[in-house]
């Protein structure tokens, strides 16, 4: 399978823990997004990577939410200290610039 | 800042029927692709059809098309012969962001 993959595909944490989301692009697309996703809503950016280099943030990523793409492969979102807003759906989507495709993406359940 | 407003919660098709989505978007770019996404409840987005603003040519994809409308900064999405399996969520989309706030369509039998 060439698609995006995102893991795990569902996680529930107690408040205050620590989560760690993990997405592989698709091979060679040198763009990756991450989105949070409420139900009902639609993806709302929150951070935005060329290569290893994180080009954006949205305001939305608080000071316990971070991202990387080492060497420009896999990316990660890390949350800490999770709270009950946090559960939402986190959709990762590549990209090699003319249209993004997305993986199935990760709900997250803080209880 | 860019843009992107879907301004119908909800749409409801016959089965075999066509139904026209609607969106318009604001964007300061002079070059910029729009795409429409349909999420089905499985939250997978898919998808549907892409358009290049410097294209003058509406993109099709089968029983889906599109009306862009540059001027009016307007990008409607058109399906025709509805099926069942065209219910989900549509998201319009400028690349990547903003994404609109999605419209509902439901297909009646």
């Amino acid at each position: 399978d060439t698609g995006v993959s995102q893991n795990p595909r569902h996680k529930i944490t107690k408040r205050g823990q620590n989560v760690t989301f993990r997405c592989d692009p698709i091979s060679e697309h040198n763009r990756l997004y991450w989105y949070r996703q409420t139900l009902g809503q639609g993806p709302e950016f929150l951070t935005y990577f060329q290569n290893e280099a994180q080009l954006e943030k949205s305001r939305l990523l608080s000071d316990r939410f971070s991202a990387e793409r080492p060497k420009g492969s896999f990316s990660t979102l890390e949350i800490q200290r999770t709270e009950q807003g946090d559960s939402a759906m986190y959709l990762c989507a590549s990209s090699p610039y003319t249209e993004a495709f997305f993986g199935q993406g990760t709900r997250l359940t803080v209880v | 800042a860019q843009t992107v407003t879907q301004s119908q919660p909800e749409m409801s098709v016959q089965e075999a029927e066509t139904v026209t989505l609607s969106c318009t978007y604001d964007t300061s770019e002079s070059d910029y692709y729009l795409f429409w996404y349909k999420q089905p409840p499985s939250r997978q987005m898919i998808l549907v059809i892409r358009q290049e603003a410097y294209k003058q040519q509406n993109a099709t994809e089968n029983r889906f098309s599109v009306n862009f409308q540059k001027a009016a900064k307007s990008f409607s999405l058109k399906i025709s012969d509805s099926q069942l399996g065209d219910a989900a969520m549509y998201f319009c989309a400028l690349l990547a962001r903003p994404f609109g706030a999605g419209t509902r369509l439901t297909v009646k039998p």
